[in-house]
């Protein structure tokens, strides 16, 4: 199975600030057509996930472009710039690259 | 706008089966692949089955191998997620989701005796 391993923040951050949320996979993420297969999620308190970015760096419909992603095969970050109270919760990547899917632990983001 | 909701949740005891629905609305259905993913209290996602366009295909990880069922309706614009031999460890929200994009609100699951 592939393992996500999720970095830690240095909470809080100030509102306005930027953010770096990190992601590792054990293997891979590219497949032959040359996407990577990777997925940003941000679930907010009481809320369910919403997805942020897909295929890496593309982002979902109705993100903000303040969300990007970024990324190799196996080293990913997503990078929120000038934070806003709104953008609080647990983010999550994910791998779609293979069966099993998994996720990674979450990364807590608070905000100043 | 893009409508998922979860039904059958609740309260059931070690060994039982439960029957989990997710009806769909504002998106052709059948056009998408639809997942579970699941979360116990307190703690991160897991995801716990996958169906194709037209339930020829599914997937699960080991941890539900053999216990539970995805199924779907495309007459009906549902998805399914049939679990037998509940274990306390399978207590969780439970949600749908559509390619991942959408998600519905989520449907309760305890096992306890």
């Amino acid at each position: 199975d592939i393992v996500m391993t999720q970095g830690v923040l240095p909470n809080p951050v100030p509102s306005g600030e930027s953010a770096s949320i990190t992601c590792r996979s054990s293997k891979s993420l590219v497949y032959k057509d040359g996407k990577t297969y990777l997925n940003w999620f941000l679930q907010r308190p009481g809320q369910s996930p919403q997805l942020l970015t897909y295929w890496m760096s593309t982002r979902a419909s109705g993100v903000s472009d303040r969300f990007s992603g970024s990324g190799s095969g196996t080293y990913f970050t997503l990078k929120i710039s000038r934070v806003r109270a709104e953008d609080a919760g647990v983010y999550y990547c994910q791998q779609v690259r293979e069966y099993p899917l998994t996720f990674g632990s979450g990364t807590k983001l608070e905000i100043k | 706008e893009v409508q998922l909701v979860e039904t059958g949740g609740g309260l059931v005891q070690p060994g039982r089966s439960l029957k989990l629905s997710c009806v769909a609305s504002g998106f052709t259905f059948s056009s998408y692949w639809m997942y579970w993913i699941r979360q116990a209290p307190g703690k991160g996602l897991e995801w716990v089955s996958s169906i194709n366009t037209d339930g020829g295909s599914t997937y699960y990880p080991d941890s539900v191998k053999g216990r539970f069922t995805i199924s779907r309706d495309n007459a009906e614009n549902t998805v399914y997620l049939q679990m037998n031999s509940l274990r306390s460890e399978d207590t969780a929200t439970y949600y749908c989701a559509k390619s991942f994009d959408y998600w519905g609100q989520g449907v309760m699951v305890t096992v306890s005796s």
